[in-house]
Formats: structure tokens, C-alpha cells, sequence
């Protein structure tokens, strides 16, 4: 299946630290998602990137995406405690005309104050 | 003014029960999704409806009954409930589907977390 993959499962870092998750996936997409989940709640989407770009930024956050590796990464700069959750990355499958969204397991990111 | 809305939050229950878990967007999308997120937070598709229509199925028991009243909210019924039954339920919508040529996010609810003893 198309099911993403993140990682690493777990990060700790200091605040001010930059994390970089990544993920891969199998098949050829449209486009690629990152989401954030706090605990105990819903999923909040980030940042969306397409398969025909390299390089999007938001704010503190940088993804890249490879579609030849088919891989990419989310990299949160100068954390902040605030940024503790889990993230994960969702894509869809470009061979698909039904619509879903593949889901990892994410990686839980812990900043420590 | 909560975008998705779903209803219990904490629902714990006997094996053999029956449950519903309500859902309700008022974001005015086309299309809402069911998923279950386990213990280990994977996180799959169980239902897609775009517009009240049942678009997506993923092979999920038919003990689970999804129904969309109208375009804004989208139930599910759970029959026969069972230990593996146990997780997170959450609704979600688009905008639009996301089909082949749509691109779009997900609007997420907080869950229902589901106790199954």
C-alpha cells in the first residue's frame, strides 16, 4: 500500500534545536501533507506540498520533497517546548481516482524547556 | 466555533454493544472521512462521502455503519462491538474529495476515543 513511513518514531531535543523528521513512501503522488497531533487531540494540517516542487516553507517550518527518492522531510527550526507532538506526513497515490490520504505512524517529537 | 465536531469524546462500552459516534462539519465542505487511529497511532481510512454518497469503503466489517444525513454530518454505527474495536475514531472533511486532481487538506475533529471491555 501506499502508507507513509516516518522517521524517526521518537525525537528529544532541546528548545532551540532544529528537528528534522522524515518520511518515505511507495507510489507516485499529487501531493504530500504534514500534520501535527497534540496529544489527546485532532490532527492540524502544516503545510502541503506538490509534486512538482522541491522546496516550501512556512514560517519555522521547511519541507522538502523528492520524488525520485520518494521522500521528505519536515524540518521545524529553533524549537520551542510548544512544538511537542507527534507529526506526521499523509500522501495520496497519483494512480488513484478515489480520494485518500495515507497516514504513517508519525514521530513524536519531544522539545524539553 | 468548532470546524469539526464529534460526539462522545470517551465512549467505554461492553463487547456484544452497539455505538454511535456523531459527526458534524460546519466548514461547508463535500467531503467527509471516518479513520481509526490504533494504540500504536497509525492512522487509516475507514470511510469517504462526498455529498451524502458513499465513496470510499476500505474493507472495513460491515459490523460498521457509516450514514451521512445530509453533507454536513456523517455518523457511525458500531454493531457487535469488539476488543479490537478499542481506538480513536476521527471524523474528518475536504473541501473536496481528493481525487485525482484535487488537492486539498483534511479538517480533523478531536476524536472519540473508544473503550471496548
Amino acid at each position: 500500500s501506499q502508507q507513509g513511513e516516518e522517521d524517526p518514531q521518537a525525537l528529544s531535543i532541546q528548545e532551540g534545536e532544529n528537528a528534522t523528521m522524515n518520511c518515505s513512501y511507495k507510489t507516485s503522488i499529487n501531493n504530500l501533507q504534514w500534520y501535527r497531533q497534540n496529544s489527546g487531540r485532532g490532527l492540524v494540517h502544516l503545510i502541503l506540498i506538490r509534486s512538482n516542487e522541491r522546496e516550501k516553507h512556512s514560517g519555522r517550518l521547511r519541507v522538502t520533497l523528492d520524488t525520485s527518492k520518494k521522500s521528505s522531510s519536515l524540518l521545524i527550526t529553533a524549537s520551542r517546548a510548544a512544538d511537542t507532538a507527534s507529526y506526521f506526513c499523509a500522501t495520496d497515490d497519483r494512480g488513484s481516482t478515489l480520494g485518500r490520504l495515507y497516514f504513517g505512524r508519525g514521530t513524536q517529537l519531544t522539545v524539553w524547556p | 466555533d468548532t470546524a469539526v465536531s464529534q460526539t462522545p469524546k470517551y465512549l467505554v462500552t461492553q463487547m456484544g454493544n452497539d455505538k454511535s459516534i456523531k459527526c458534524e462539519q460546519n466548514l461547508g465542505h463535500d467531503t467527509m472521512y471516518w479513520y481509526k487511529q490504533d494504540s500504536k497511532k497509525f492512522l487509516k481510512i475507514m470511510f469517504s462521502y462526498n455529498n451524502k454518497e458513499l465513496i470510499i469503503n476500505e474493507t472495513v466489517p460491515n459490523r460498521f455503519s457509516p450514514k451521512s444525513p445530509d453533507k454536513a454530518h456523517l455518523n457511525l454505527h458500531i454493531n457487535s462491538l469488539e476488543l479490537g474495536d478499542s481506538a480513536v475514531y476521527f471524523c474528518a472533511s475536504s473541501l473536496k474529495g481528493l481525487g485525482r486532481w484535487n488537492t486539498g487538506e483534511l479538517f480533523f475533529g478531536e476524536g472519540s476515543r473508544l473503550t471496548v471491555l
